[in-house]
């Protein structure tokens, strides 16, 4: 059974740094790896996409990054603002039909 | 606007009742979701649904129901059968038919049990 995991469960950093959120998956065989943004009380914004083909993913000051042979996805905030304190949730899935894997998240705090 | 609505935002239920959560879209996604998600947890699956007239069990099925009557719509009823109902519940869809199949969520609706 595929776990999803996201060390560290919170983060705090001050502003104008870059943020590094770490996912990591036991079963290598994704279709693909999706990372997610919610703040409190809200729904879940998709961030980035990345297919399995991929090794990275780039939106602006998002990166994300993939490495299936180690079971592990790195999203990357370049430049940090108080702005992007969120949840942030990586899923995984491993085809087209099926269902998601969600980690728990990183809980992280951008102070002014 | 193409997306997700969820209604009602906020629900309460009291012990014994039935009470139904609503999920649309107008995505014309295939496939759609329904997660429930505790405080400070990720979010577990309660069920899914690939096509209209399917859906299959998610990890916490039990004291949930489901249909899907129509592409648009996948309503979730949480029964009395659901002793601990207090969640935030999430509907999400995507599509099936090519490789970038993202996944959409609507904004979830609150239930607490009175």
């Amino acid at each position: 059974k595929q776990e999803v995991t996201q060390i560290p469960a919170a983060l705090s950093v001050p502003e104008g740094e870059n943020l590094v959120l770490n996912c990591s998956f036991t079963d290598s065989a994704i279709y693909n790896l999706q990372w997610f943004r919610q703040d409190p009380g809200k729904g879940l914004t998709s961030l980035l996409l990345i297919q399995s083909s991929q090794r990275e993913q780039t939106s602006g000051r998002l990166n994300a990054s993939l490495d299936k042979s180690s079971g592990r996805s790195t999203l990357y905030i370049a430049a940090s603002q108080p702005g992007d304190s969120a949840t942030y949730l990586c899923a995984v899935r491993h085809d087209s039909w099926g269902k998601f894997q969600f980690g728990a998240g990183t809980q992280v705090v951008v102070t002014p | 606007d193409g997306g997700i609505t969820q209604s009602p935002k906020y629900l309460f239920r009291k012990e014994g009742q039935n009470v139904t959560l609503s999920c649309e879209q107008n995505l014309n996604h295939d496939a759609m979701y329904w997660y429930r998600q505790d405080p400070g947890q990720g979010l577990r699956l309660i069920y899914y649904s690939q096509i209209v007239n399917d859906f299959q069990k998610g990890d916490i099925a039990e004291g949930y129901s489901v249909s899907r009557e129509k592409k648009e719509s996948f309503p979730l009823t949480v029964t009395s059968a659901q002793k601990n109902p207090t969640a935030f519940y999430l509907c999400a869809s995507t599509r099936t038919s090519n490789s970038y199949n993202e996944q959409f969520f609507g904004p979830g609706t609150r239930l607490t049990v009175l």
